[in-house]
């Protein structure tokens, strides 16, 4: 079975970083992309980062780019998102999900996320 | 940067009414074109790829259609258990936009 664990979420101040992981199990994590998606309280799904089976190839949210790092260490079948410069507009709860390939930003399976509330 | 407009933002359809939902890219995509379902409080679900292709055990009564840049989610005949949010999301560059979302009730 499929499985995503998000993880890494929590209460930070504006101007502060936070780092998220994504523990993937049940499939064959080294041949995936992955990619996260967040949602605002009662917002619709933003695309915010892929990253290719390797982590070769990234590609970022325009609104996001600068602020934001996408990684994975496929010996630990785990993705991670580095969020830097957080402001009160990031709060949301942010999925990782499982690519339908090697690369690109087309998914198939999600996790149940992890929320980023940022306020002071 | 693809813009993906979907309409209606709501509907409110009887149980065993065909529902079809609109999405609109701001420029071709081929048919690189994903709907997923989100029920309340839910992890959104895949339903169809590809424009059209339904994802292993989505029931039939859910389909996807179009090419280039209008694509079009149709329920056959709307049952409870279909009151979700609707989004469709392209993947055809490196960037997957999702459009605003379509929220289905029942009457």
């Amino acid at each position: 079975e499929v499985q995503m664990l998000a993880s890494g979420g929590g209460l930070v101040q504006p101007g502060g970083s936070l780092r998220l992981s994504c523990a993937a199990s049940g499939f064959t994590f080294s041949s995936y992309a992955m990619t996260w998606v967040r949602q605002a309280p009662g917002k619709g799904l933003e695309w915010v980062a892929s990253i290719s089976d390797t982590g070769g190839s990234t590609s970022y949210a325009d609104s996001l780019k600068g602020r934001l790092t996408i990684s994975r260490d496929n010996s630990k079948s785990t993705l991670y998102l580095q969020v830097s410069s957080l402001r009160v507009e990031d709060t949301a709860l942010y999925y990782c999900a499982k690519g339908s390939g090697a690369a690109g930003s087309r998914t198939d399976y999600w996790g149940q996320g992890t929320l980023v509330t940022v306020s002071s | 940067d693809i813009q993906m407009t979907q309409s209606p933002s709501s509907l409110s359809a009887s149980v065993g009414d065909r529902v079809t939902i609109t999405c609109r890219a701001s420029q071709g995509i081929n048919n690189y074109l994903a709907w997923y379902q989100q029920k309340s409080g839910k992890v959104p679900k895949l339903l169809i790829y590809a424009a059209s292709t339904l994802q292993s055990g989505v029931p039939s009564r859910f389909s996807g259609s179009g090419s280039g840049a209008d694509f079009t989610l149709t329920i056959s005949s709307l049952q409870p258990e279909d009151v979700a949010t609707y989004y469709c999301q392209t993947y055809s560059s490196a960037l997957g936009t999702f459009g605003g979302g379509t929220k289905v009730e029942i009457k």
